[in-house]
């Protein structure tokens, strides 16, 4: 019972670099989502994805771009990183119950 | 876009003690979520709701979708130490496909 799966768990970037998160869900569900958690912030949407093919812009998409691979499949660019872009990032799947990875925390120096 | 306003922030309790946070809309939901998230970990889903006026437990845990669509409670009954962690309410309308907003987070500490 995988559910979702983020790699990597942990990451160090320089500023500039840039790397890709990736996000892979099991459950067959159309949706799937990319979220960053900052202290006292909750829960702010990237970008999302309403089925394979399709993506489309969250709240906070500046300095990101993602790719709907396929419908188990979900990545997160960041083309040069900041140090703003420090976060803890959540990947979540949903068909009308979301369900979440286990997180990348991403620490940009 | 959509708000959602969770009260309070914080809460600091003794173990035995009934819990209550909210959650409010600036827009109508067809369905409310509460997640709770522990340190290190990702949300993991407590309760779903899906009607206006909906009740629904899971075990101590009591949330409730308000009549008027724009917001929702969660109840924890006779808390334990395990029950910290972070609470979120999320919603969102329409369908699968449609964007899921949360609530900054009901930061729980149960002193036993």
């Amino acid at each position: 019972n995988a559910g979702v799966t983020q790699t990597p768990k942990f990451q160090v970037l320089k500023t500039g670099q840039s790397m890709t998160l990736q996000c892979a869900q099991d459950m067959n569900h159309n949706s799937m989502y990319w979220y960053r958690q900052d202290p006292g912030m909750g829960l702010r949407l990237i970008y999302y994805s309403a089925s394979e093919g399709t993506t489309d812009k969250g709240e906070v998409p500046n300095g990101y771009n993602v790719s709907r691979l396929n419908k188990r499949e979900f990545s997160l660019r960041l083309e040069s990183a900041a140090p703003s872009q420090t976060s803890v990032y959540f990947c979540a799947s949903r068909e009308g119950l979301a369900f979440f990875g286990q997180g990348t925390r991403l620490t940009v120096v | 876009g959509q708000q959602l306003n969770q009260s309070p922030q914080s809460m600091f309790i003794q173990e035995g003690e009934d819990v209550s946070m909210n959650c409010t809309s600036s827009s109508i939901f067809n369905t409310w979520l509460w997640y709770k998230q522990e340190p290190g970990e990702g949300p993991v889903l407590l309760i779903a709701l899906y009607k206006a006026g909906e009740l629904t437990s899971n075990g101590r845990l009591t949330a409730q979708f308000g009549i008027t669509r724009k917001d929702s409670f969660l109840n924890i009954s006779a808390s334990i130490p395990s029950d910290v962690g972070i609470y979120f309410c999320a919603g969102h309308i329409g369908t699968s496909g449609s964007r899921l907003t949360f609530g900054e987070g009901t930061q729980l500490t149960v002193n036993p």
